[in-house]
Formats: C-alpha cells, structure tokens, sequence
C-alpha cells in the first residue's frame, strides 16, 4: 500500500531536549516536504526537498532542522525545541510535476 | 494580507443540502489549484484539482476557479455527515514544480 509513514503520532517533551520525528515513503517520490499545522494558521510548510541531498527552507524553518540522505527518508529534527513549536506536524511527499500531495497520519507535538 | 484566505467556519449544513466552499488568493501567478479533505486526526487527500480557469465536475464535488477575481470554490451536493471534514484549499505556479501554498481550511459538519 502507498503511503507516507510518520513516528511518533504523539510526543511530549521538555523545552531543549533534541527531538527526532521520522518520515518514510514507499512510493519513490523525489519531493517531501514537512509542515506544521495551527488553529487559523492552516498549513505552514517548514522544508522541503526536491531529492537526495537537497533540502529548502519554507516558510518556517527557523529551530528546525531536515536531511535527506535516502529517497525514501526525510527526518525534522529539533535540536532545542520550544514551547511554541507545540503543534501538529505532518510530512508529505509527492512526484515532482504532480499535483497530489501524500500526507502522513501526522504527529502531534507538546513542548512544556 | 494573507496570500490565501479563507472562511474557517465552522459550516454547518443539514444532510442533502449543498455546500458552497471559498477561497480567495493575492497572488496572479498561481495557475493550479487544489482542494484537499482532512478528517480529524488524519492527514489531508486529495479530492480535486483544476489548472487556470473553468470548472471541473467530479460526482457530486466541482471545483470552480475565477482567476479574474482570484477567488476559487468547491460545491458540494446532495451532503452527507461523511463529507463532514475540515477542506484546505491549495494553489501553484508553474506545473507544480513550485510548492503548494494552502488556505488554513474550512471545517464542515453536516447534520445528519
């Protein structure tokens, strides 16, 4: 079954303790993509990758960090995080020159 | 201004009604436009996608884009409380190869 798999589905931690939410996709998509999701805020793309060893920032980049060694994996790091970093996350991949977009289950996130 | 609004509700419609959903948007270069269905705790699907102006009609869902007034909608007929979803509009440059801005979404529930 195609998909976008993502892990943990839920994580609390403390403000500074390094974080690590992984991504894979078995769908051999070159492009994927981390966003954040917020109440009235909608999804904000965080980086994004257009293949192996190429990352971008988005439009929130900032205290997050992304790599992409392998095709099929695309982790989002936090190396410091911080209460508002509290959000639910979700990671997507998609053909480059396609329009749809697969999105993961999602990862909530709690900073305290 | 944003560069993609949207009414975030929520909606609330009575089974069999129609739904009319909306986005407006700033920027003249976005030439694909998308809209995604996101139910609670999971990721955004695709539902529909148009390129440039027109409308596309796909079962009970159209997608409708006015690239004059910059503003796009989805219609939804004859409603059921499965189409209850939070819907995200997404827009584009340039076939894709540029990434996807999204509106922060419109939750509907339909009343069974």
């Amino acid at each position: 079954e195609a998909q976008v798999t993502q892990n943990p589905r839920y994580l609390i931690t403390v403000t500074g303790k390094k974080l690590t939410v992984t991504c894979s996709q078995n769908m051999n998509h070159e492009y994927m993509s981390w966003y954040r999701q917020d109440p009235g805020l909608g999804l904000r793309q965080i980086y994004y990758s257009m293949n192996v060893e190429v990352t971008d920032k988005g439009d929130v980049p900032e205290g997050y960090k992304v790599s992409r060694k392998e095709k099929r994996n695309f982790p989002l790091i936090l190396e410091s995080p911080s209460p508002n970093q509290t959000s639910l996350y979700f990671c997507a991949s998609r053909v480059v020159g396609g329009e749809k977009l697969f999105f993961g289950s999602g990862t909530q996130l709690s900073v305290l | 201004q944003k560069e993609v609004e949207q009414d975030p509700g929520p909606l609330s419609v009575p089974e069999g009604a129609i739904v009319s959903l909306n986005c407006t948007y700033s920027n003249s270069a976005f030439q694909y436009f998308m809209w995604y269905r996101q139910y609670s705790r999971k990721g955004p699907e695709l539902l529909m996608y148009t390129y440039s102006s027109g409308n596309k009609e796909d079962g009970r869902f159209t997608a409708q884009v006015d690239k004059s007034s910059k503003y796009i909608s989805l219609f939804i007929r004859d409603s059921q409380p499965s189409d209850s979803a939070t819907y995200l509009c997404a827009m584009s440059a340039r076939n894709y190869g540029q990434n996807f801005v999204f509106g922060p979404g419109t939750r509907l529930s339909v009343l069974p």
